[in-house]
């Protein structure tokens, strides 16, 4: 089975900045992209940003360009996303998601989710 | 921008009846849409990708069409496992990916 765990929410001020992390198991890790997407209490969802098995294709919002990185450590088999200038609008669960194949080009679909992380900025 | 508008926002239904939820792209998006499951405090859950292809695993009971723009997720019998919220998914790169506003399935 694949498993894709979460880390790293917590609270944070606006303006400041946190890196969450994702672990995944059960499948062969550097074969496939991951991405990020964000869902707001209550609300929907929205697509972050995705990264390629190899790191060549790095997608972003707009919403979040130029204030969040993606990166993957394949030997760990991790997925992270740092996330600088943070505002309240950024608060929501992030979920990390498994694509069906190398992510290098579209279509982007999400066979497999994590439980998500609670990421809340606020004073 | 491919921009998804999703309807209805919710559905009162109950077991063993037909429900159809509709997703309309502002533009073509190909086949390049899928559909997700979500229950309450849970992770999404792929049922449908490239409009009508069943996710290993999923019931035969749910069903993805697609005309035009237009795209059409079915549940054939509702059961009681299926009340929960469901999303599309348009996966055409431009923007990367968006989704649709949700619609929620509860029991009359």
């Amino acid at each position: 089975d694949v498993y894709l765990v979460e880390s790293g929410g917590g609270l944070v001020q606006p303006g400041k900045s946190l890196r969450i992390s994702c672990e995944g198991s059960g499948f062969t890790f550097d074969d496939y992209g991951m991405h990020w997407v964000r869902q707001t209490p209550g609300k929907g969802l929205e697509w972050v940003s995705g990264i390629s098995w190899d790191s060549v294709n790095i997608l972003y919002a707009d919403s979040v360009k130029g204030r969040f990185t993606i990166s993957r450590d394949n030997a760990k088999k991790s997925l992270y996303l740092q996330m600088n200038s943070l505002t309240i609008e950024d608060s929501a669960v992030y979920y990390c998601a498994k694509d069906d194949d190398g992510g290098r080009s579209a279509p982007y679909f999400f066979e497999s989710w994590g439980q998500g992380t609670l990421v809340t900025v606020s004073s | 921008d491919s921009q998804m508008t999703q309807s209805p926002s919710s559905v009162s239904a109950s077991v063993g009846d037909r429900v159809t939820i509709t997703c309309r792209a502002s533009q073509d998006i190909s086949r390049w849409l899928a559909w997700y499951q979500q229950t309450s405090g849970k992770a999404p859950k792929l049922l449908i990708y490239a409009a009508s292809n069943l996710q290993n695993g999923v019931p035969s009971r749910f069903s993805g069409t697609r005309s035009g723009t237009d795209f059409t997720l079915t549940i054939s019998s509702l059961q009681p496992e299926d009340f929960a919220t469901y999303f599309c998914q348009q996966a055409t790169g431009f923007p990367p990916v968006s989704f649709g506003g949700g619609t929620r399935v509860e029991i009359k």
